[in-house]
């Protein structure tokens, strides 16, 4: 059974269309996030939840938008995709106050064209 | 807030020779300590953590790293390396009373025959 699972895998797109990313995650965390891995391997927070509600939004432009529907699932939707979106965009998940690291999804390669 | 600085970009290494990753961090509060392992195409995958107790912590795949307080460091070694150590290793920490993880910008291993 998956821990972590991210869908597609791999996602090409076109400059300016509109795109998800879906993350479910089965170990009954409370807290989520999306990472942002560019070219050079450097990861990024972008975006944490804790119970369905946002505690970290670092500096991403608002065509970013997360939805959580429930503490199991954590989306990453993106609009009007630029190249620079171009990335490995992971999910991950942890539980608050508790003694455990972030468990990770395999990551969405994205690719704008 | 907490930062991690991994002090080599890239570590070439011979087949079962020693290796030893750099990590230093900066918080101004108690912290966990994580090393993760990506290999090609691949998530991130916990090697080892440190939380509290004794400072040398030892990991999957014959990884070890050791806290040093004072130094703020938690550098990774490993006594022999194989082919299939080649990959990016990234030391993180977060706030022992929180849930965001920061990474280090990675040290990329290569391990050669």
């Amino acid at each position: 059974d998956t821990a972590v699972s991210q869908t597609p895998k791999y996602l090409v797109t076109q400059m300016g269309n509109d795109k998800s990313i879906k993350c479910e995650q089965n170990l009954g965390h409370d807290t989520m996030y999306w990472y942002k891995q560019d070219s050079k391997k450097f990861l990024k927070i972008m975006f944490s939840y804790n119970n369905k509600e946002l505690i970290i939004n670092e500096t991403v432009p608002n065509r970013f938008s997360p939805k959580s529907p429930d503490k199991a699932h954590l989306n990453l939707h993106i609009n009007s995709l630029e190249l620079g979106d171009s990335a490995v965009y992971f999910c991950a998940s942890s539980q608050e106050r508790r003694n455990t690291e972030a468990f990770f999804g395999q990551g969405t390669r994205l690719t704008v064209v | 807030a907490q930062s991690v600085t991994q002090l080599d970009s890239q570590v070439p290494v011979f087949e079962e020779a020693p290796v030893e990753l750099r990590c230093n961090y900066s918080s101004s509060v108690s912290v966990y300590l994580f090393w993760y392992v990506q290999y090609p195409n691949q998530g991130l995958q916990l090697l080892l953590k440190y939380l509290s107790g004794s400072t040398l912590v030892k990991g999957i795949n014959g990884f070890e790293a050791e806290f040093n307080k004072s130094q703020t460091s938690f550098h990774l070694r490993k006594p022999s390396v194989h082919i299939s150590d080649t990959a990016e290793y990234f030391c993180a920490v977060s706030a022992s009373f929180g849930n965001q993880f920061y990474f280090g910008t990675g040290t990329s291993l290569t391990v050669i025959p």
